[in-house]
């Protein structure tokens, strides 16, 4: 299957301060990646669609303005979560599909990214 | 009512044993169906994808998909302690390219 990856897989950082997530399509180019969060026990909640070369469309009640989003070219999107506080801590997994074709696309999955915030 | 519905578990079935999981959605329309296994503390797996109506079989799993139902579930035979995990059935809604996910079933496989 298509490789996704992201980094960093895990991070700890001081309540207040920015950290950016990076995510990477591999072998293959992605127009759109996905963003989710999941905190533990609990299912996969998509934040954030990611689009190559415009806005990304964001969930309703995911604060666009905390968490920014930019596609910067087909293999690569990344999430940078501003001035993050403890609430923020969670696993956050980026996928994308591995096809052109909307509606039955595979998604692939980065490792995650676990974020601590203190 | 939820997108994508499924049972949020435990399962335990012994080693050797069938485990049955089940999903139900919500959108008549949707076009594909994915399940994905998710070990504690990692990201999803992809297993199997199914898109139309019967049953579909790669080694020890087999998804059914009955859209009439709007139900699509995943066998497992001969079921090993390494499928210990939880199990996210996913579904694309039509004409569209984002993916929603069930709560996920915690299976375990007991020695």
């Amino acid at each position: 299957g298509a490789v996704v990856s992201q980094h960093p897989s895990w991070v700890i950082c001081k309540s207040g301060t920015s950290v950016k997530i990076e995510c990477r399509s591999l072998d293959f180019q992605a127009t759109t990646m996905f963003w989710y969060r999941q905190f533990p026990k609990q299912s996969l909640m998509l934040m954030a669609t990611s689009n190559e070369g415009s806005k990304a469309t964001y969930e309703q009640g995911v604060e666009k303005d905390k968490f920014l989003i930019n596609h910067a070219s087909l293999t690569l999107s990344t999430l940078t979560v501003t001035s993050a506080h403890p609430e923020d801590s969670s696993f956050y997994i980026c996928s994308a599909p591995s096809g052109r074709r909307s509606g039955t696309d595979t998604q692939y999955f980065g490792p995650g990214t676990r974020l601590t915030v203190l | 009512q939820k997108e994508v519905e499924q049972n949020s578990g435990p399962l335990s079935v012994p080693e050797g044993a069938i485990a049955s999981l089940n999903c139900t959605y919500s959108d008549r329309v949707s076009q594909s169906f994915f399940w994905y296994r998710q070990y504690s503390g990692k990201s999803p797996e992809l297993i199997m994808s199914i898109y139309s109506n019967g049953d579909k079989e790669d080694g020890r799993f087999t998804a059914q998909l009955n859209k009439a139902s709007q139900y699509v579930s995943l066998l497992i035979r001969d079921s090993q302690p390494s499928d210990s995990a939880t199990y996210l059935c996913a579904v694309i809604p039509y004409n569209n390219n984002d993916m929603r996910f069930g709560a996920g079933t915690r299976l375990t496989v007991k020695p």
